[in-house]
């Protein structure tokens, strides 16, 4: 069964500088999708990137690029030039070709930016 | 564009009472998803369609029941509410067939069972 695993409950990161939050993953198969989401204290579930088991690149939107080491597992998500309004919870998320649509999401990460 | 719509937003209801919880997307989404997030801890999906009149259990079912009549609507229903289903509520939308497909959220709804 997939499984998603963010080994960081919470992080803290000085205002403009960058911060990774970890994100492993399980799967055997080999076309898989992984999702990262940002929820801040309202409560909302907010899209932030997608990267694609075949995809060549590093997925990136804007302050927002996901390290994916394949052969390590690891989806990493990079905030670059932290910003207060990033204080949030961001949980990783997949599907791959077992649970078609269904996403599996992880415990998240609890991210603190400081001034 | 509404996106995701679910009502009530926060409920309280008294151990053996029933009610629904509304979801309704006009976004012409194929597949929706009700997930619960209990404090401090993961999404996890308690049912799913992927289309009017197919639905099929996730990971945590058990009290609780789903239908799908229309594309727009997907409703979830608690009978027999217990203190375990005091949880944030979430509904999901996503159009399979597009490659970058990351589901559409409502707002949730926070039940809480006394």
């Amino acid at each position: 069964a997939q499984k998603i695993t963010q080994t960081q409950p919470g992080m803290f990161v000085q205002e403009k500088e960058a911060v990774t939050l970890d994100c492993t993953y399980d799967t055997s198969d080999q076309s898989y999708g992984l999702f990262w989401y940002k929820q801040p204290s309202s409560g909302e579930m907010i899209f932030l990137i997608y990267q694609g088991s075949y995809d060549e690149q590093n997925a990136t939107e804007g302050r927002y690029s996901l390290n994916f080491q394949k052969a390590r597992k690891s989806a990493n998500l990079v905030i670059s030039a932290s910003q207060l309004g990033d204080s949030a919870m961001y949980f990783c998320a997949m599907r791959d070709g077992t649970s078609g649509s269904r996403l599996t999401f992880g415990e998240g990460t609890q991210l603190t930016v400081n001034p | 564009n509404a996106g995701v719509t679910q009502t009530p937003k926060f409920r309280i209801l008294k151990i053996g009472q029933s009610m629904t919880l509304q979801c309704t997307q006009d976004m012409n989404h194929n597949y929706m998803y009700w997930y619960r997030q209990d404090p401090g801890m993961g999404l996890k999906l308690i049912y799913y369609s992927v289309g009017a009149g197919i639905t099929d259990k996730g990971e945590v079912p058990n009290g609780y029941n789903v239908s799908r009549s229309t594309t727009e609507d997907f409703p979830l229903r608690l009978e027999l509410a217990a203190p375990s289903q005091t949880s944030v509520y979430f509904c999901a939308s996503s159009y399979e067939g597009r490659r970058t497909n990351g589901y559409t959220f409502g707002s949730g709804t926070r039940l809480t069972v006394v």
